[in-house]
């Protein structure tokens, strides 16, 4: 069964760093693996999606990494700012492709 | 392009009562996911449907826990009876395709929240 581990569970930073939130998962046979960005009181928003025969996914000031051999995936925000303070989610399809299996999050808080 | 669209917003009710919620998912998606996101906690899938056909309902409660997507578009979750740990927020999800498809950017709507006292 999928475990999906995210560390650390809540992050304070200035505003202007550059930082990285941490995805590990227990089984390496995924489809893909995927990032999404929660508001409080609000759905999940997609931002990247890494297929298992990727290395990493850019948008914008997010970078995302895939390991599968190691079973770690990493988000990178660039320049950070107030309004990317949310709670930031990953995801691991399973290799059927028909099921997402979520770690807990990272409660992001940037600070002006 | 409207969203997916739940309702009730929020809802409290008594253990061991019953409550239904309602999702319209984005025009055109075959593909509509209910998750359970326990406050704290990523989400967990319970169901999901392709078209009006069941994918997966391996993590759902079936004693107390029912889905339907008549029609393959609109779809509705049912507790009966509802437990204290039942309390959770329950999102829908669409997308074009499956997870493997070309159109498989999930989209959430805002969550229906439960509280059961």
């Amino acid at each position: 069964k999928q475990e999906v581990t995210q560390i650390p569970a809540a992050l304070s930073v200035p505003e202007g760093e550059n930082l990285v939130l941490n995805c590990s998962f227990t089984d390496s046979a995924i489809y893909n693996l995927q990032w999404f960005r929660q508001d409080p009181g609000k759905g999940l928003t997609s931002l990247l999606l890494i297929q298992s025969s990727q290395r990493e996914q850019t948008s914008g000031r997010l970078n995302a990494s895939l390991d599968k051999s190691s079973g770690r995936s990493t988000l990178y925000i660039a320049a950070s700012q107030p309004g990317d303070s949310a709670t930031y989610l990953c995801a691991a399809a399973n290799n059927a492709g028909n099921m997402l299996t979520f770690g807990g999050g990272t409660r992001l808080m940037v600070k002006p | 392009e409207a969203g997916v669209a739940q309702s009730p917003r929020y809802k409290i009710i008594e253990k061991r009562q019953s409550v239904a919620f309602w999702c319209n998912p984005i025009s055109g998606h075959a593909t509509l996911y209910w998750y359970q996101q326990i406050l704290g906690q990523g989400p967990k899938l319970l169901i999901q449907f392709q078209n009006n056909g069941v994918v997966d309902d391996s993590q759902l409660p079936k004693d107390r826990f029912s889905a339907e997507r008549l029609k393959g578009v609109d779809s509705t979750l049912k507790i009966q009876p509802a437990k204290l740990e039942d309390s959770a927020v329950y999102l829908c999800a669409s997308s074009l395709t499956d997870i493997r498809g070309p159109g498989n950017t999930i989209y959430f709507g805002e969550g229906s929240w439960l509280t059961v006292v």
